[in-house]
């Protein structure tokens, strides 16, 4: 069966450092990845999306790596700061029906320390 | 609107009863997405609708729930004989068009069935 997983366990680091954070699938072929960044009692925020026939996206100080051998996408925060401290989310879109319907992981937490 | 607005931000319900979740999504967007999100999951797709017909409803977890949107435009989710297995935030999300673009997400629904 299709699934999207990212680490499960809340991410801690010192802030400055750079934060990587996976998201790993099976039985899917999405036609692009997106990632949002969800805050507590709020709806997810876009933050970067990334199409299969490119392997990297920036944006400031994010960065979007989509390996579709690997069937994973790794998102990077540099220099990271406290602000950045949130619920992440990859979703997966399919690019046959052109829908924009997403199919999401469950989201790592990411917490920077002072 | 400036942004995706969902009304009302809480609403708590007896089993059995009947409720109506409204979105009203970005002017002029003409894709709409309904997602519900339990604790510590990520959003999980319920139906999409281009303009004002429902072109993807397969996410619908039963006949229960329903949604329309008569005008192209605002959205209402309708659930009835709510059950408590129904308890989560029900977000709306809408983008310009459908396909490989960002999506706006309202702030959520949160349900609770008690």
């Amino acid at each position: 069966s299709q699934k999207i997983e990212q680490n499960s366990e809340a991410l801690n680091i010192q802030e400055g450092k750079t934060a990587t954070l996976t998201c790993n699938y099976t039985n899917y072929s999405p036609a692009y990845l997106q990632w949002y960044r969800q805050d507590p009692g709020r709806g997810p925020v876009f933050l970067l999306l990334i199409r299969e026939n490119e392997k990297e996206k920036r944006k400031e100080r994010l960065k979007v790596t989509f390996d579709t051998t690997l069937k994973q996408s790794l998102f990077h925060i540099t220099a990271s700061q406290p602000a950045d401290s949130a619920t992440y989310l990859c979703a997966l879109g399919k690019g046959s029906s052109n829908t924009g319907k997403l199919i999401f992981g469950q989201g790592t937490t990411l917490q920077v320390k002072p | 609107g400036a942004g995706v607005s969902q009304t009302p931000s809480n609403k708590v319900t007896e089993k059995g009863k009947y409720v109506e979740l409204r979105c009203d999504p970005i002017s002029g967007h003409t894709a709409l997405y309904w997602y519900r999100q339990s604790l510590g999951q990520g959003p999980e797709f319920l139906i999409y609708f281009q303009g004002t017909g429902a072109a993807d409803d397969s996410g619908l977890p039963n006949d229960r729930f329903f949604a329309v949107r008569p005008e192209g435009s605002v959205s209402t989710l309708k659930i009835q004989r709510t059950e408590r297995g129904d308890s989560a935030v029900y977000l709306c999300a809408s983008s310009l068009t459908p396909g490989a673009r960002e999506a706006f997400f309202g702030q959520g629904t949160r349900l609770t069935v008690v």
